[in-house]
């Protein structure tokens, strides 16, 4: 049972595009919703993440939108760079724990010079 | 400074042969966890553990056993390797209830 519904599985994009990466939930327990980046040979790191009692956050070119009515929420990058390919997850928490968090299958998103 | 370190980075072994994964945090975190990931990159939590309490998933099999000597370590032993092993395996920390992770670099282990 996938709680976490990531897409595209891939996403490549030209050099000062927008990349837009989309989840979908399915528990309505979720209130934590935080995307992480993982570049090659490395692990996950926290790039940004939101709370359900706003619907949208903008950490630099890195805005999620969330829609809590739909359940779904998106990670945006604006201006996209080389700098930028790797594979990035969403997840989900109910409660805000990390003991809970559950993530998307990733996206692996390439930025072409 | 590094966080989360684990040892070793990459591991080659024969199927059926016992093998373990350290991990030591140095961010004064209460929770450890080790997740898996697979060739696909899916990310599917193993454990969580802090001094009060061990959450297993239970698709874990029992050969998969977590050992904490004390707060800032939690290693992962394998008994009985299988093929289906091979994976990266990361080790992640957190404070309290806090949602933000923090992994290491992984562990490369490739079962043959």
């Amino acid at each position: 049972q996938q709680q976490v519904k990531q897409s595209p599985q891939s996403l490549i994009v030209q050099k000062g595009g927008i990349s837009i990466i989309n989840c979908a939930y399915e528990n309505t327990a979720f209130d934590y919703f935080p995307w992480y980046q993982q570049f090659p040979g490395k692990g996950p790191a926290l790039l940004i993440a939101i709370r359900p009692d706003v619907s949208e956050k903008k950490e630099g070119r890195f805005t999620i939108s969330f829609n809590k009515s739909a359940k779904q929420f998106s990670l945006h990058i604006m201006d996209s760079q080389p700098g930028d390919s790797a594979t990035y997850f969403c997840a989900a928490s109910k409660g805000g724990s990390a003991r809970q968090l559950t993530f998307g299958s990733g996206t692996q998103l390439t930025v072409l010079p | 400074d590094t966080a989360v370190s684990q040892t070793p980075k990459y591991l080659v072994t024969q199927m059926g042969n016992d093998k373990s994964i350290k991990c030591e945090q140095n961010l004064g975190h209460d929770t450890m966890y080790w997740y898996k990931q697979d060739s696909k990159k899916f990310l599917k939590i193993m454990f969580s553990y802090n001094n009060k309490e061990l959450i297993i998933n239970e698709t874990v099999p029992n050969r998969f056993s977590p050992k904490s000597p004390d707060k800032a370590h939690l290693n992962l032993h394998i008994n009985s390797l299988e093929l289906g092993d091979s994976a990266v395996y990361f080790c992640a920390s957190s404070q309290g209830y806090q949602a933000a992770l923090y992994f290491g670099p992984g562990t490369r282990l490739l079962v043959l």
